[in-house]
């Protein structure tokens, strides 16, 4: 099983402030085949990014995803009030596909 | 609108069962592999069962192997879930979602409560 495990924990800034989270894999993620998602209090998870750097439908540039084989980045570059949330990347390259523990961006 | 919309939550006592009920529109249903999702109070994501657009393929994880039934009636657009043998630690909030190896639709989610 493909472990992914996300850094920080806890991502404390300000709005304005570019948000870097990083997701290591235990192996390597074949083809980029990495997603991330945004989940606030209350509501369900939403794709931001899939295949390591394509962004959904109706997500703004100010959120990137790259990076490839064992770590991978999802850079937010100015954060707005609605981006504070805990952020979550998931594997989809071998079974089971796993997700990461998250990473909480917070207010600082 | 696309909409993935659950059904059939509640409390439910261990060892009891329950049948969750996942109603797509706004897209074609048939053409996607749909899979079921749970968080825990406070805690993070963890993928429970898998099944592809036809309905012939499944999995699930280890935590609910033999236990849960993932099926599917794609002439009602609907995704199901049996859930048996119920424990305190399947309560969680569950939510279905197409797949298309990452997972693009999600519905609210529905709350599952396992307790005497």
């Amino acid at each position: 099983e493909v472990v992914l495990t996300q850094s920080p924990g806890t991502l404390s800034l300000s709005p304005g402030e570019r948000a870097t989270l990083s997701c290591r894999a235990s192996q390597s993620v074949s083809s980029g085949k990495l997603a991330w998602y945004q989940q606030k209090p209350g509501q369900a998870p939403r794709l931001l990014i899939y295949g390591a750097s394509n962004r959904a439908t109706g997500i703004p540039d100010t959120f990137s995803g790259s990076g490839s084989g064992t770590d991978f980045t999802l850079t937010i570059t100015r954060l707005e009030p609605e981006d504070f949330a805990v952020y979550y990347c998931q594997q989809y390259s071998d079974s089971p596909r796993t997700f990461g523990q998250g990473t909480r961006v917070e207010i600082k | 609108e696309v909409q993935l919309l659950e059904s059939g939550g509640g409390l439910v006592q261990p060892g009891g069962s329950l049948r969750l009920s996942c109603v797509a529109s706004g897209f074609t249903f048939s053409n996607y592999g749909m899979i079921w999702v749970r968080q825990a109070p406070g805690k993070g994501l963890e993928r429970v069962s898998g099944i592809n657009n036809g309905g012939s393929v499944t999995n699930y994880a280890d935590s609910v192997e033999g236990r849960y039934t993932i099926s599917r009636d794609n002439s009602k657009n609907t995704l199901y879930l049996q859930m048996s043998s119920l424990r305190a630690d399947d309560t969680a909030v569950y939510y279905c979602a197409t797949s298309t190896g990452y997972y693009g639709i999600w519905g609210q989610g529905t709350q599952v409560t396992v307790s005497s």
